[in-house]
């Protein structure tokens, strides 16, 4: 079945630091492949998506790029802010040979940025 | 925040006890599903729904049950609570087949 891997944390950076969280996945077809993002206390946020290969998502100076090659979509940004500390998810939806409509997600991982 | 809301957001209840947690969402959309997060393991599907009367089960649907009587609401039943289902619940909508995936906030279960 469908899985993601995801790096596992917390992932420790000053502000003003570069960012790589690492996410590779394991699905048939053709999946949509997503980043999440959960604030303290509150609910998952999508962050970013890309539906194809070759495709790069970005949103708020994260960025992602889907590798059909080696199967991954890493979540980069060029200057992580204390603002950014959360727990960000990898995941995808199967595409039509595999699953269809629901998302699978990956364990998650904590980011905390400090001064 | 896509008019979702959870209740209640916080609850302990004993081993055995039966336990209802609420998802109530504004905007009529049809496709509801409820997921746990639990250390490690991410968020895990527990059941869906595609409309009013129409569920299904996700990959840890045993001890839980689902009703959707109506379009903004759709309760999860923990019928006989055990240890093993303190978790954070959470609930989250899509507007359409394919679009993302809407959460709220959760409802943090502890089963003493």
């Amino acid at each position: 079945g469908d899985s993601v891997t995801q790096m596992e944390g917390p992932v420790t950076l000053s502000e003003e630091a570069f960012l790589t969280i690492n996410c590779t996945y394991t699905a048939t077809g053709y999946p949509s492949l997503f980043w999440y993002v959960q604030y303290p206390g509150e609910g998952l946020q999508l962050l970013l998506k890309a539906t194809k290969a070759d495709d790069k998502g970005s949103n708020k100076g994260f960025e992602a790029t889907y590798r059909k090659e080696t199967t991954s979509f890493h979540l980069e940004k060029g200057s992580v802010q204390v603002s950014d500390s959360a727990v960000y998810f990898c995941a995808l939806r199967g595409g039509p040979e595999g699953g269809g409509n629901k998302l699978t997600f990956g364990t998650g991982t904590q980011l905390k940025v400090e001064l | 925040d896509a008019g979702i809301t959870q209740s209640p957001r916080h609850k302990v209840t004993e081993t055995g006890t039966p336990v209802t947690l609420r998802c109530h969402q504004t905007e009529n959309h049809r496709y509801m599903y409820w997921y746990r997060q639990d250390p490690g393991h991410g968020l895990r599907l527990i059941h869906y729904s595609y409309g009013v009367k129409d569920t299904d089960k996700g990959e840890v649907s045993d001890g839980y049950s689902v009703s959707r009587s109506k379009t903004e609401d759709f309760l999860l039943t923990l019928e006989s609570a055990t240890s093993s289902q303190t978790s954070v619940y959470f609930c989250a909508i899509r507007t359409e087949m394919k679009s993302p995936l809407h959460f709220g906030n959760g409802t943090r279960l502890t089963v003493t």
